[in-house]
This record gives structure tokens, C-alpha cells and sequence, in this order.
């Protein structure tokens, strides 16, 4: 299986700041990187596939970036929405493996 | 406007069997470029992909789960169902369904149900 990890774990921050999560593969997995957001007691929402392709209907807030192994989600500018934990998936080979996640929360 | 919706018991015992439905609405679950899915989520824990399949009946499961776990489609309800064999407390969490959308060679889980806690417990 293709482990994923994330740095960091968890962050605090403010409304308006400028964020990075970051998103490691134990191997290369090209462009197969997704992104999701998740509230509390709240389903997933994918915001980022195919590493860097917005999701119709996600603020351009997000962006998203890499290959291979490594791979970043930024949020140009934290909304009070924002406020979450944030998931990376590869989808580059089965199983299907997500990331354990980064908590974002209020400074 | 494509929604998902899990039902089935929220409490099951410890060695019996978990089943959950799917249902599809705004949507056929007959497209052709799409798969449903279920992930799972243990209380305060990450996500866990379970298995996928396509209107036709193909299917891929994760290993870890595989020799407890079926995943089927009725296409004339709209539906899909998971069961998952011979719980434990391990088993207790949310379990979600998804559509698996296939995009230029790369899926992701575009549609999310809300999600149903399961808990395994005598």
C-alpha cells in the first residue's frame, strides 16, 4: 500500500492568513493527489484533484501543486469556513490511501 | 442536484454482519463514468476506503477488508449496499458512500453521503 503522511498535524491560525499543508507519498504517485476538506461531524468535500485541478464550485482560495511524491495545498487567505481538518488522497494505485489529516484551528 | 444517502442498523453485535444501502438520487447510478464507493471513518480517527464498484458489477475492494467485505448495485432501485462480515469494536464508525469519479485517468470521491455511524457493541 502507499503510505501517505501530512505536516502538519495540526496548525492554528487566523482569518486572512496564508496556509500550507503539506502531503507526502511513500512513493511516486505522478499527479494522483486530491484534496479534501472536512468539518466537524460534516462529509468530506473534495476541494483539489489531480494535484493542481480546482473543483467546480471551491473558492480560488485553494490552490494545489506537485508530482511524484510531494505535494501542497494552499489557502491564500483562511475564511472563517477554513476552520477544518484537511485530508490528502492518492488515487494512483488500489487501495485507495488518504493522509491522516491536518486540523486547522482558530489562533 | 446528485445526493447519496446510507441506511441500515446503527448498532450491530460483535461477530454479526454490517449492512448498509446507498441510494442515489439526481442521478443514475448507471452512468458510465462513474463508480460508488464506501469509506469509513472510526470516531476521532481518519479515512479508511473500503471498496468500489461500477454499474456492471466489477468491483475492487481494499485488502485489508477484502475477505469480509461485499459491495453490490441494484440498478433498478438505485442503490448499492455494503457488507462487512464478522464485526468487531474495530468495525464501529462512519461509514460513508461516495460517487468515484473517473477523470483523465485519476479518481476521486466527488459526492459524499452524510454518513452513518455504525457502532459495534453487544
Amino acid at each position: 500500500d502507499i503510505q501517505m503522511t501530512q505536516s502538519p498535524s495540526s496548525l492554528s491560525a487566523s482569518v486572512g492568513d496564508r496556509l500550507t499543508i503539506t502531503c507526502r507519498a511513500s512513493q511516486s504517485i505522478s499527479t494522483y493527489l486530491n484534496w479534501y476538506r472536512q468539518k466537524p461531524g460534516k462529509a468530506p468535500k473534495l476541494l483539489i484533484y489531480a494535484s493542481s485541478s480546482l473543483q467546480s464550485g471551491v473558492p480560488p482560495r485553494f490552490s494545489g501543486s506537485g508530482s511524484g511524491t510531494d505535494f501542497t495545498l494552499t489557502i491564500s487567505s483562511l475564511q472563517p469556513e477554513d476552520f477544518a481538518t484537511y485530508y490528502c488522497q492518492q488515487s494512483h494505485s488500489s487501495p485507495f490511501t488518504f493522509g491522516p489529516g491536518t486540523t486547522v484551528d482558530l489562533k | 442536484q446528485l445526493q447519496l444517502q446510507e441506511s441500515g442498523p446503527r448498532l450491530v453485535k460483535p461477530s454479526e454482519t454490517l449492512s448498509l444501502t446507498c441510494t442515489v438520487s439526481g442521478g443514475s447510478i448507471s452512468s458510465g463514468s462513474y463508480f460508488w464507493g464506501w469509506i469509513r471513518q472510526p470516531p476521532g480517527k481518519g479515512l479508511e476506503w473500503i471498496a468500489s464498484i461500477y454499474y456492471s458489477g466489477s468491483t475492487y475492494y481494499n485488502p485489508s477488508l477484502k475477505s469480509r467485505v461485499t459491495i453490490s448495485v441494484d440498478r433498478s432501485k438505485n442503490q448499492f449496499s455494503l457488507r462487512l462480515n464478522s464485526v468487531t469494536a474495530a468495525d464501529t464508525a462512519v461509514y460513508y458512500c461516495a460517487r468515484v469519479r473517473m477523470v483523465n485517468a485519476t479518481e476521486d470521491f466527488d459526492h459524499w453521503g452524510q454518513g452513518t455511524l455504525v457502532t459495534v457493541s453487544s
